[in-house]
């Protein structure tokens, strides 16, 4: 199907594993984000890509690492996950960065750290 | 610096009765701003967005936004309430500068609409 998907849909992982959640968009839009969402919170940046091999910082990037070497895919990986990391994570892309662009947001994966 | 403060966590009202969301916004720049809904266990969906043509915008659902830049503000209105409209709305700067095309999110405000 077209449009922006993410996998796993809901994930439970120990203290310390490592975990990666997937995005995946048919559009071929150059940006990509990763946010999560807390209750109280909104959603937060996490990381965000500008295209292929490049990366940024958002808001909220410390425990987390990302990286982009196809346009279509942006994994989130959380090299030792801490219970302060369970959240609802969103994926989002948008074709340009200005006024007029949407960004649109996957379905979210819920990832709860035991 | 960009932010926004929804005023309201909850808001319930009844069925068939007005809808007042609101969202006070602060930003360096000339704003884009846009409010998304996300129903229950759903992804986010865009409502609708303001990036400095008309004052009011007309959004889906008939959802509609008023910008007032005197009062700061970026208020969600739909005249009559439907039972399909209860979710979670979130009000969102896009920043500008360095931060250019990064969203900025309010803390979101729960509809309720009882029947």
């Amino acid at each position: 199907d077209a449009g922006i998907t993410q996998s796993p849909r809901y994930k439970i992982t120990e203290t310390g594993r490592q975990v990666t959640l997937m995005c995946h968009q048919t559009w071929s839009h150059s940006y990509m984000f990763w946010y999560r969402q807390d209750l109280g919170h909104g959603l937060r940046l996490i990381y965000y890509s500008a295209a292929a091999d490049i990366t940024d910082k958002g808001e909220v990037p410390d425990g987390y690492v990302v990286s982009r070497s196809k346009t279509e895919n942006f994994p989130l990986t959380l090299e030792s996950a801490t219970r302060s990391q369970t959240s609802v994570y969103f994926c989002a892309s948008s074709a340009r960065l200005g006024d007029s662009y949407e960004q649109y947001f996957g379905p979210g994966t819920r990832l709860t750290v035991t | 610096a960009q932010s926004v403060t929804q005023l309201d966590s909850h808001v319930s009202v009844s069925e068939g009765t007005p809808v007042l969301l609101r969202c006070n916004y602060s930003s360096s720049y000339s704003p884009s701003l846009f409010w998304y809904v996300q129903h229950p266990n759903k992804g986010l969906q865009l409502l609708l967005k303001y990036t400095s043509a008309a004052t009011l915008v007309k959004g889906i659902n008939g959802f509609e936004a008023e910008f007032k830049k005197s009062e700061t503000s970026f208020h969600l209105t739909k005249p009559s309430a439907h039972m399909s409209d209860a979710a979670e709305y979130f009000c969102v700067v896009k920043g500008g500068g360095s931060t250019l095309g990064r969203l900025y999110f309010g803390r979101g405000t729960q509809l309720t609409v009882w029947p």
